[in-house]
């Protein structure tokens, strides 16, 4: 089965600090790795995504870290703001399948 | 604002009812992906249509059936309800047929709640 297994389940950072999400998966076809956030009554929005052909990938405040051979990889918010505070979800999908989603990180940021 | 819209917001109803969600997609998006979201399974992939074809399946129930119209809206029929299918459903919208292409854009949702 498809699975993408996320870390923590909910994670306290203070403001300035910075917030880290893990995800790994099972399937080596998987070649697509988008990161979404999801505000309270909000449907889930693509942050940033990353594909294979590279390790790191950054914009703005948020880093995607990939190892193609733990078959991992993470989420860093930089700099984390109250703003930031909200539930976020890693993903993965193989050419021309399904997203499959983790179960999600909820995130509280303390001023 | 993504540009997905779905309705309606909330949804109370009882055991063994029918409903039906509604997703407008993106303007000039092809595909359509229906999601169910609940506390102890996260996001489940239930179905996609791409400029009116079913084009992939998830974990759909056999009492769920989707379609997408000529205008590209779709919806979303659940049938027979059960107390299990009390979830938040998403809809999302892309440009493309494949979900490793390019992003999918997710409405606000629809809150089933079973009675």
């Amino acid at each position: 089965q498809q699975q993408v297994k996320q870390s923590p389940q909910s994670l306290i950072v203070q403001k300035g600090g910075i917030s880290i999400i893990n995800c790994a998966y099972e399937n080596t076809a998987f070649d697509y790795f988008p990161w979404y956030q999801q505000f309270p009554g909000k449907g889930p929005a693509l942050l940033i995504a990353i594909r294979p052909d590279v390790s790191e990938k950054k914009e703005g405040r948020f880093t995607i870290s990939f190892n193609k051979s733990a078959k991992q990889f993470s989420l860093h918010i930089m700099d984390s703001q109250p703003g930031d505070s909200a539930t976020y979800f890693c993903a993965a999908a193989g050419s021309g399948d399904k997203l499959t989603f983790g179960t999600g990180t909820r995130l509280a940021v303390r001023p | 604002d993504s540009g997905v819209t779905q309705t309606p917001k909330h949804l109370i109803t009882a055991t063994g009812q029918r409903v039906t969600l509604r997703c407008s997609p993106r303007s000039g998006d092809l595909s359509v992906y229906w999601y169910q979201q609940s506390l102890d399974q996260g996001l489940q992939f239930l179905i996609q249509y791409y400029n009116g074809e079913e084009r992939a399946k998830g974990n759909i129930l056999e009492r769920f059936s989707a379609q997408q119209f000529p205008d590209l809206h779709s919806e979303l029929n659940l049938s027979s309800l059960e107390l299990g299918d009390s979830a938040l459903y998403f809809c999302a919208s892309s440009a493309w047929d494949s979900a490793t292409v390019g992003p999918q854009h997710f409405g606000d949702g629809t809150r089933l709640s079973i009675l």
